[in-house]
């Protein structure tokens, strides 16, 4: 089945500044790659997604890179603010296993 | 539309006790999907649904785990005897297709089995 590895599991940044997240994944049949952000308490929440026949894509703060070649995909977040703490997500969705797999978590922190 | 409900928020049981966790997903939404949140685990999938048919019940831990979806606006995750390591967070998430379309999470059960 797919696996997603997630790294770092925990990040600290100052406010305004830039913040990345790494994921790689194993299955080439998975063509879908969502980000969710879980604030405490509360469910996962999608903040972006990409599909397989896309290379970048960016809405506002956020933009999400993928490599298929590589199997990674990565969340860049621009201008941190201390509302972007949080637990952020990323997934893949296999073709082949039809589920979506979640990789191990990042804790962000924006210091003020 | 309120998104994807979940009942209760909290539970406290004790050992062998019989857990329910209810779950109404969003108007028009044909899969219902349950997990599991833990420190050691992370996001599980347990099992979901499409048009209220289970279709992957393979991420269910085991026969003391049962989940039901009588019809499209409701779904119950049960747990008959609930053990102290079933403690965690169980999500119920619902989309309108399966692959690339957004999951939508509800709040969560927050369940302790002391």
């Amino acid at each position: 089945g797919e696996n997603v590895e997630q790294h770092p599991s925990t990040l600290s940044v100052q406010e305004g500044d830039s913040a990345v997240i790494k994921c790689t994944y194993s299955d080439s049949a998975s063509n879908y790659f969502p980000w969710y952000k879980q604030e405490l308490g509360k469910g996962p929440q999608l903040i972006i997604d990409i599909r397989s026949n896309v290379g970048e894509k960016k809405d506002q703060r956020i933009a999400v890179t993928l490599n298929k070649t590589a199997k990674h995909f990565s969340l860049h977040i621009t201008e941190t603010q201390p509302e972007d703490s949080a637990v952020y997500f990323c997934a893949a969705f296999s073709g082949s296993a039809r589920q979506l797999t979640f990789g191990s978590g990042t804790q962000l922190t924006v210091l003020p | 539309d309120a998104g994807v409900i979940q009942s209760p928020r909290h539970e406290v049981t004790e050992m062998g006790q019989e857990v329910t966790l209810r779950c109404k997903p969003i108007s028009g939404h044909d899969y219902l999907f349950w997990y599991r949140q833990t420190m050691m685990r992370g996001l599980e999938l347990l099992i979901y649904f499409n048009n209220n048919v289970p279709i992957d019940d393979s991420g269910m831990p085991e026969d003391r785990f049962s989940a039901k979806m009588p019809n499209a606006s409701f779904s119950t995750l049960k747990i008959q005897p609930s053990e102290p390591r079933d403690s965690a967070v169980y999500f119920c998430a619902s989309s309108l297709a399966l692959g690339s379309q957004t999951q939508y999470f509800g709040p969560g059960t927050r369940l302790l089995v002391l």
